[in-house]
């Protein structure tokens, strides 16, 4: 398996313009989580799905970001519109339902608003 | 929900010496502790982990220990090298695979 497949790698775009960030999970796995992650606060939760079930979405932080999982092999995280506090390297992760399992994280997309 | 809380944020350690992370949690009902390293330009990647029925793991260089009542967790990296320079996260699961991240521990092993 090639693992967990982000795109795009970079994403250079200017305020207001929507931003669309894709994950491809790993074969069989069947929770995905998008992260956050900035100098200032970390690695963010912002939402994660239980069996393309969106389970818990209180780390979104704004009605401008939404995210979907119409199928077990495909999610997108979507901005709209952007600014540029929205600038940050986001993170895939999937991983199989059940007790205790690694999370494999994809390569991230670094997105930057100007 | 959990919240996981890391120290120090940054570490340098000379090559050869030990680098010791802290974390603590406040769900007690969190029951798995794993610990990731990202590298320049990666995502992280999981390197030990340990559950809630065991006190301490070793893996060669890399240890965990957790202290279940005090709610406290660590890593313990021996006769660090290079290699060993990037950044090392935390992390708590409580309920159904959510994994809360602690805010990252910046190591650099200096030659």
């Amino acid at each position: 398996d090639a693992g967990v497949i982000q795109s795009p790698r970079h994403e250079v775009t200017e305020m207001g313009q929507e931003v669309t960030l894709r994950c491809k999970p790993i074969s069989g796995h069947n929770s995905l989580f998008w992260y956050r992650q900035t100098m200032m606060r970390g690695l963010e939760l912002l939402i994660y799905f239980n069996n393309n079930v969106p389970i818990d979405d209180s780390g979104m932080p704004e009605d401008r970001f939404s995210a979907k999982m119409p199928n077990a092999s495909f999610s997108t995280l979507k901005i709209q519109p952007s600014e540029p506090r929205d600038s940050a390297v986001y993170f895939c992760a999937t991983t199989s339902l059940g007790i205790n399992t690694e999370a494999f994280f994809g390569q991230g997309t670094r997105l930057t608003v100007v | 929900g959990e919240n996981v809380e890391q120290h120090p944020s940054t570490l340098s350690v000379q090559e050869g010496d030990s680098a010791v992370i802290k974390c603590t949690y406040s769900d007690s009902a969190s029951n798995y502790f794993p610990w990731y390293k990202q590298e320049l330009g990666k995502g992280p990647q999981l390197i030990i982990d340990i559950r809630s029925n065991v006190g301490e793991k070793k893996d060669q260089r890399i240890a965990v220990t957790l202290n279940k009542t005090a709610k406290h967790f660590s890593l313990h990296i021996t006769e660090t090298q290079p290699e060993d320079s990037a950044v090392y996260f935390c992390a708590a699961i409580a309920g159904a695979n959510n994994l809360f991240f602690g805010t990252g521990t910046r190591l650099t092993v200096i030659p």
